[in-house]
């Protein structure tokens, strides 16, 4: 399985707080994405970077930011969370070249009261 | 908004029968990817498919992409219990952003 680790694993929170998912890797893959999970949606992506201090916005990145300041950690902040950001939350990696495969973590189930 | 639709989106079937998963778009990829998730896991990769009209085999399982590369499918032979799971398309813009589908939720019967 590839080295990707996804902090913390379940979140209850409230609307209002900020909360920050840690997505970590040990395989040094270049790319890095935060989706988000939902019922008849698939899988959504909100942000994804492609190095150090590299990031851009996915289809859904209203209300989120990233920072990505290490190749290993890929943070995921919801600045004032909202009932509407309740969701499984993956984090990927994937390799630098044409058709590489995306590895994903095992997920972060938020849930905001 | 580019958009993957998946059909059906609930199979449940018995174990034995046959079964195809449709996966449609307007827009045409450079590739595409069929993954497979169990619960509480992340989808895991099955394979890529990157010509049109490309066809591949995984045991049981077959992949075709479509002529024009905007569709895609994916038959099961004899379907068994451990197939059951959500099955997801991603076709690839680009060279490292993909689009998802909406997923295909199948449950194979004793």
């Amino acid at each position: 399985d590839a080295g990707i680790t996804q902090s913390p694993r379940h979140k209850v929170t409230e609307t209002g707080t900020p909360v920050t998912l840690r997505c970590h890797q040990t395989e040094n893959h270049r790319y890095m994405y935060w989706y988000r999970q939902d019922p008849g949606h698939g899988l959504r992506l909100i942000h994804y970077s492609y190095g150090v201090k590299d990031t851009d916005k996915g289809e859904v990145s209203d209300g989120y930011s990233v920072s990505r300041s290490k190749t290993e950690d890929f943070l995921l902040t919801l600045e004032s969370a909202t009932s509407s950001q309740t969701s499984v939350y993956f984090c990927a990696i994937s390799e630098l070249g044409k058709d590489q495969p995306q590895h994903f973590g095992d997920g972060t189930r938020l849930s905001i009261l | 908004t580019q958009l993957l639709e998946q059909s059906p989106q609930f199979l449940s079937i018995q174990e034995g029968e046959n079964l195809t998963v449709y996966c449609n778009s307007s827009s045409v990829f450079s590739s595409l990817q069929w993954y497979r998730q169990e619960p509480g896991e992340g989808p895991v990769l099955l394979v890529t498919v990157v010509t049109g009209g490309e066809v591949k085999k995984l045991k049981r399982l077959t992949f075709q992409f479509g002529d024009a590369r905007k569709d895609s499918s994916l038959h099961i032979t004899a379907a068994q219990t451990g197939d059951t799971g959500l099955y997801l398309c991603a076709g690839a813009m680009g060279t490292y952003k993909y689009i998802f589908g909406t997923g295909t939720r199948l449950k194979v019967l004793a």
